[in-house]
C-alpha cells in the first residue's frame, strides 16, 4: 500500500519569492512515479512535475523543481520567483508502475498555497 | 493535445433520480479512465478504475450498484450515479490514460483530467 503526507496545509509566499512545499511518501512498491499536481480555483488538475524513482537527477519544468531524497522518502517542490498565477491548491500524488506502467494515482491532503503581490 | 472534456459540468438534480457523467478523451484513445471524488477542501478520492471493454475495479467502500462505470470505448467513459440523494452531493473528476505509441501522444504514459463536474442532489 501507499500512503502520501503533506504535512503543510496553507503556506504563503511574497511574489518573485522562493517556497519549497513538503511531501513525504511510503510505499513497497520497487518501481514507482511521484507528482506534483496544481489544481487552481477551476478545479482543473494540472500536472506540474513528474518524477521517476529510479532515476536520481531531480525533475525540473522551467520555475519549478522537486528535491526528491529516496532514502528519507522525500519528495519536495520548490517553486521559484512565484508569480500570482501560482497560486492554487498543490497534491502531491505517487503511483505505482507495474509491468513498466503506471498504476493508480494516490493523492496527499494538498497544500493550499497562496502568493502575494 | 491530450484534452480531458467532461459533461455536464455541473448538474443539479432531485433526491431519487439518476444522473449520468460523461468523460471524453478528445484526441487520444485511453485504454484506462479514472473516476475520482473530491469533497470541498478535501484530496482525490479514487472511486473506480475501467479498462475499456471490461467491467470497472472499484475501490474498497464504494457501491458499484450505485456508481455504474461503463468504459465502451478508447474515448468514453460514463459515470451513472443511481438513485442520487444528498450525500452523493460531491465533485467528481474523471481521468484518462494511454501508452506511448497510441494514436495522438507520444513519450510515456500518465494521466490527464478532466476538469470535473460539480453534482448537486437537492
Amino acid at each position: 500500500a501507499q500512503t502520501v503526507t503533506q504535512s503543510q496545509p496553507e503556506m504563503s509566499v511574497q511574489e518573485a519569492e522562493t517556497v519549497t512545499l513538503s511531501c513525504t511518501y511510503d510505499t513497497s512498491e520497487s518501481d514507482y512515479y511521484l507528482f506534483w499536481y496544481k489544481q487552481p480555483p477551476s478545479r482543473q488538475m494540472i500536472l506540474v512535475i513528474r518524477q521517476e524513482a529510479y532515476k536520481q537527477q531531480n525533475a525540473t519544468e522551467n520555475r519549478f523543481s522537486v528535491n526528491f531524497q529516496k532514502a528519507a522518502k522525500s519528495f519536495s517542490l520548490k517553486i521559484s520567483d512565484s508569480q500570482l498565477g501560482d497560486a492554487a491548491m498543490y497534491f502531491c500524488a505517487s503511483s505505482p508502475v507495474y509491468g513498466g506502467s503506471q498504476g493508480n494515482l494516490i493523492f496527499g491532503k494538498g497544500t493550499k498555497l497562496s502568493v502575494k503581490p | 493535445g491530450a484534452v480531458v472534456s467532461q459533461h455536464p459540468s455541473w448538474v443539479i438534480c432531485k433526491s431519487g433520480t439518476s444522473v449520468k457523467i460523461e468523460c471524453r478523451s478528445l484526441d487520444f484513445q485511453a485504454t484506462t479512465m479514472f473516476w475520482y471524488r473530491q469533497f470541498p477542501k478535501q484530496s482525490l478520492m479514487l472511486m473506480a478504475t475501467s479498462n475499456e471493454g471490461s467491467k470497472a475495479t472499484y475501490e474498497q467502500g464504494v457501491e458499484k450498484d450505485k456508481f455504474l462505470i461503463n468504459h465502451a470505448s478508447l474515448t468514453l467513459s460514463t459515470l451513472t450515479v443511481t438513485s442520487a440523494h444528498p450525500e452523493d452531493s460531491s465533485f467528481y473528476i474523471c481521468s484518462a490514460r494511454t501508452f506511448p505509441g497510441l494514436a495522438g501522444i507520444g513519450g510515456t504514459d500518465t494521466q490527464y483530467f478532466g476538469p470535473g463536474t460539480r453534482l448537486t442532489v437537492l
